[in-house]
């Protein structure tokens, strides 16, 4: 089967740092994202990982571990506009398709 | 950038109707387009996977025959919700899948459309 697994809630401080993790088995593996959603809105592309490593995009950060089956998105200098969903999502190899996680809802506050 | 273009944004509609939603690729042609549904508090759900000219795919648990998936051409995607029940009533998002080429890396991502919120009365 398929498992994608991430915390449901987090709260963190205007400011801090927050990492948040996803855990996943799924049928082959051809990357991982990790996508951002408010309440009612589309998800927005947040970051890509395929190779084992930390890519760094400003404030966000992902980090991935394939042996593992292991991710997590790093947010730094937290704002209160974070607050949101965070989805990570794994495309395996059946036809391109994305499964996600259930998604963490962090808080951030001042 | 690739946009997908979701109509409508939101739907109310009579328990027994059908609803149908559209995703428009406008830029690009969207060979693959995927469907999801969110439930309040929850992830993106697949509910099936369409390709232009072919037969959608579904996934396990997502009646076809109450989910109709069109892919006629390659601009243009539609789910029909067919007699609707209050059960149904839910966030749907179609999603094409693209090749994104960004500051010299490639990677092949996805473009959402901006979703439909669907109440069934």
């Amino acid at each position: 089967g398929q498992n994608i697994d991430q915390p449901t809630e987090m709260t963190a401080t205007e400011g801090a740092i927050v990492q948040i993790n996803c855990t996943y088995q799924t049928s082959g593996f051809n990357g991982l994202f990790w996508y951002q959603q408010h309440a009612g809105e589309a998800p927005t592309f947040l970051s890509y990982n395929v190779l084992d490593g930390l890519e760094e995009k400003g404030r966000f950060s992902s980090f991935l571990s394939r042996s593992k089956g292991y991710s997590y998105l790093l947010l730094k200098e937290l704002q209160m506009k974070d607050s949101a969903s965070y989805l990570c999502a794994v495309r395996g190899n059946q036809g391109g398709k994305l499964i996600f996680g259930q998604g963490t809802e962090l808080s951030v506050k001042p | 950038g690739a946009v997908v273009s979701q109509h409508p944004s939101w739907v109310i509609c009579k328990s027994g109707t059908s609803v149908k939603i559209e995703c428009r690729s406008l830029d690009f042609q969207a060979t693959t387009m995927f469907w999801y549904r969110q439930f309040p508090k929850q992830s993106l759900m697949l509910m099936a996977t369409s390709n232009e000219g072919s037969k959608a795919t579904y996934e396990q648990g997502v009646e076809k025959d109450k989910f109709l998936i069109n892919h006629a051409s390659l601009t243009l995607s539609t789910l029909t919700v067919t007699s609707a029940h209050p059960e149904d009533s839910s966030f749907y998002i179609c999603s094409a899948s693209i090749q994104r080429s960004t500051g010299g890396d490639s990677n092949y991502g996805y473009t959402f459309g901006s979703g439909t919120r669907l109440t069934v009365v």
